[in-house]
């Protein structure tokens, strides 16, 4: 079956260090990746995402690139601000005809000042 | 303007009471979905409709019941509560055909006591 696998958290990092959360994937043919972020008290929401190989994804800052290789999707951030505080969840789609999206358990990050 | 709304926010209940869950989107979405997310921040899907139509049912109780009277709405009622139920459900939808872009609810933090 189709599964994520994220770092366990939680990430604790000062403001302005490098953010790497690494995640890794299992899937039957060739699944479209995303990263949502899910603030305190609040819904996910959709980061960025990459729908095929080599693929790089970026949003406020935030990158992540598809290794088919590796079978990764890591995602990075040069420089952390505190209000990116959040709880980070990888996700795949399996292949064209996927109907749901499959979580990984998700990585707690916390930016202190 | 909110895009998908959950009512109420929270919920807190007595074992063994039955309760429901609301969610509209205002999107003009096709698909919308029910998730559960417990302490740990784990998220399983639960349900997913698609224009009304039941498309997604995890190993769920059958204690759980969806509706969905139009494609805005999907409600979740739960029969018989358990303290295992407690937990955040969150409601999502996305257009067709895109289920990795998805846009979530506020959630409601649901407590069985």
């Amino acid at each position: 079956g189709n599964s994520v696998t994220q770092m366990e958290g939680p990430v604790t990092l000062s403001e302005e260090a490098f953010l790497t959360i690494n995640c890794t994937y299992t899937a039957t043919g060739y699944p479209s990746l995303f990263w949502y972020v899910q603030y305190p008290g609040e819904g996910l929401q959709l980061l960025l995402k990459a729908t095929k190989a080599d693929d790089k994804g970026s949003n406020k800052g935030f990158e992540a690139t598809y290794r088919k290789e590796t079978t990764s999707f890591h995602l990075e951030k040069g420089s952390v601000q505190v209000s990116d505080s959040a709880v980070y969840f990888c996700a795949l789609k399996a292949g064209a005809a996927g109907n749901k999206l499959t979580f990984g358990g998700g990585t707690r990050v916390l930016v202190k000042p | 303007d909110t895009a998908v709304s959950q009512t109420p926010k929270y919920l807190v209940t007595q074992m063994g009471n039955d309760k429901s869950i609301k969610c509209e989107q205002n999107l003009g979405h096709d698909t919308m979905y029910w998730y559960k997310q417990d302490s740990k921040k784990f998220l399983k899907i639960m349900f997913s409709y698609n224009n009304k139509e039941l498309i997604i049912n995890e190993t769920v109780p059958n204690r759980f019941s969806p509706k969905s009277p139009d494609k805005a709405h999907l409600n979740l009622h739960i029969n018989s509560l358990e303290l295992g139920d407690s937990a955040v459900y969150f409601c999502a939808s996305s257009q067709r055909g895109e289920v990795g872009e998805q846009f979530f609810g506020p959630g409601t933090r649901l407590t069985v006591l």
